[in-house]
């Protein structure tokens, strides 16, 4: 089947580290990977996506590589900001299933 | 420029009342959800829509209803709700299916008291 796992949270750095979200997953098929971000009361955005195998998904100093051979698409950032602080939602689509599964979320606090 | 909006963003009711979620979206995409998020789950995907008339159900349909007789919207009822329905419920849409970007509205806050 098709599942995904992300690390548990939640994660509290300071401004400036280095972020390390990771997440692995399961899939039938040759999936898309996105990253998703929750901002405190607002709906999921999306952050970044890959669509095969080796790609690199980056945006807003956020990147991601799409590691077949490790099903995994960690998500990293060389420098947090307090603006950072949000929920990171790593989701697979899967053709096979034709739709989309979510991990469980892992929850950022970065601290001045 | 709205996108996509839901209403009420909170609600409160009680055991075994019947209770319908909105979703209104302006993009006229064809593809619509219905999720619920809950601590230690994520997002499971209640029911879907590829477009107007055509409904099929996602991971956690039971006791949940949809239906979709225009494109822009796409309530979801509780026929009889109960405290484990007790969830914040996104909606969201997309243009195309394929791992198209889903665009997510604000959220419902429903409690089941």
């Amino acid at each position: 089947g098709n599942s995904v796992t992300q690390m548990e949270g939640p994660v509290t750095l300071s401004e400036e580290a280095f972020l390390t979200i990771n997440c692995t997953y399961t899939a039938t098929g040759y999936p898309s990977l996105f990253w998703y971000v929750q901002y405190p009361g607002e709906g999921l955005q999306l952050l970044l996506k890959a669509t095969k195998a080796d790609d690199k998904g980056s945006n807003k100093g956020f990147e991601a590589t799409y590691r077949k051979e490790t099903t995994s698409f960690h998500l990293e950032k060389g420098s947090v900001q307090v603006s950072d602080s949000a929920v990171y939602f790593c989701a697979l689509f899967s053709n096979t299933g034709n739709q989309f599964y979510f991990g469980t979320g892992t929850s950022l606090t970065v601290i001045p | 420029d709205a996108g996509i909006t839901q209403s009420p963003r909170y609600k409160i009711t009680e055991t075994g009342r019947q209770v319908t979620l909105m979703c209104h979206q302006t993009w006229s995409h064809s593809y619509m959800f219905w999720y619920r998020q809950d601590l230690g789950h994520g997002l499971r995907l209640i029911y879907y829509s590829a477009a107007a008339d055509i409904t099929d159900k996602g991971e956690v349909p039971d006791g949940y209803v949809v239906s979709r007789s225009k494109t822009e919207n796409f309530p979801l009822t509780l026929e009889s709700a109960t405290r484990s329905q007790t969830s914040v419920y996104f909606c969201a849409s997309s243009a195309r299916t394929g791992g198209y970007e889903q665009y997510f509205g604000p959220g419902t806050r429903l409690t089941v008291t």
